[in-house]
């Protein structure tokens, strides 16, 4: 069956410090996938978008990976701040289709 | 920026109604698509509307759903005979168009609790 699979913990660090988030899938052939942050009772926030044929994407302090031989993504901020804290969904496109489905997010919480 | 916005933030109805839940997209954007979030579950595909007809549907998105662009700027989701496992969060979306690095804008949801 087709999984999408994030961290479900939630990953505590310290202000400065640079978070990497993982999201892995199996029996997808995505086109792209997605980094989406969701703050409690707000929708999903558009961050980067990577497709299938690229290895890496950055923008400002965020870069994301994408490795389609392990089916793995990862999604990096450096310089973390406690206005980074939020849950951080990844979703992804097959060939063929724009609609992305999503992870269950993982929730990052910076400590000042 | 301009934003999609949704009413009502939070409707509270009996089971067994119907509700309406209202969004406007962005202006220019011409794909509109309609999600759901069960607490602490994760976002889920219900519907996508392109050119006054649904281009995309999921299996969630049965005959007790409907959706419609009544004018030029609101776009709604219907849902029938509500039932206790309705009650989520659904999050409209609009896009102004289907290629790539044409990130889907979210609204701020409507919760809907059914009693």
């Amino acid at each position: 069956s087709q999984k999408i699979e994030q961290n479900s913990e939630a990953l505590n660090i310290q202000e400065g410090k640079t978070a990497t988030l993982t999201c892995n899938y199996t029996n997808y052939s995505p086109a792209y996938l997605q980094w989406y942050r969701q703050d409690p009772g707000r929708g999903p926030v558009f961050l980067l978008l990577i497709r299938e044929n690229e290895k890496e994407k950055r923008k400002e302090r965020l870069k994301v990976t994408f490795d389609t031989t392990l089916k793995q993504s990862l999604f990096h901020i450096t310089a973390s701040q406690p206005a980074d804290s939020a849950t951080y969904l990844c979703a992804l496109a097959e060939r063929g289709s724009y609609i992305p489905t999503f992870g269950r997010g993982t929730s990052l919480i910076v400590h000042p | 920026e301009p934003e999609v916005t949704q009413t009502p933030s939070h409707q509270v109805t009996q089971m067994g109604q119907e509700v309406i839940l209202r969004c406007v997209p962005i202006s220019n954007h011409l794909y509109f698509y309609w999600y759901r979030q069960i607490l602490g579950q994760k976002v889920e595909f219900l519907v996508s509307f392109y050119n006054n007809e649904i281009s995309e549907k999921s299996e969630i998105f049965d005959d007790q759903f409907s959706v419609e662009r009544p004018d030029g700027s609101n776009f709604t989701l219907k849902i029938r005979s509500t039932k206790l496992e309705d009650s989520a969060m659904y999050f409209c979306a609009s896009q102004p168009s289907s290629g790539l690095n044409q990130p889907q804008h979210f609204g701020d949801g409507t919760r809907l609790s059914i009693l």
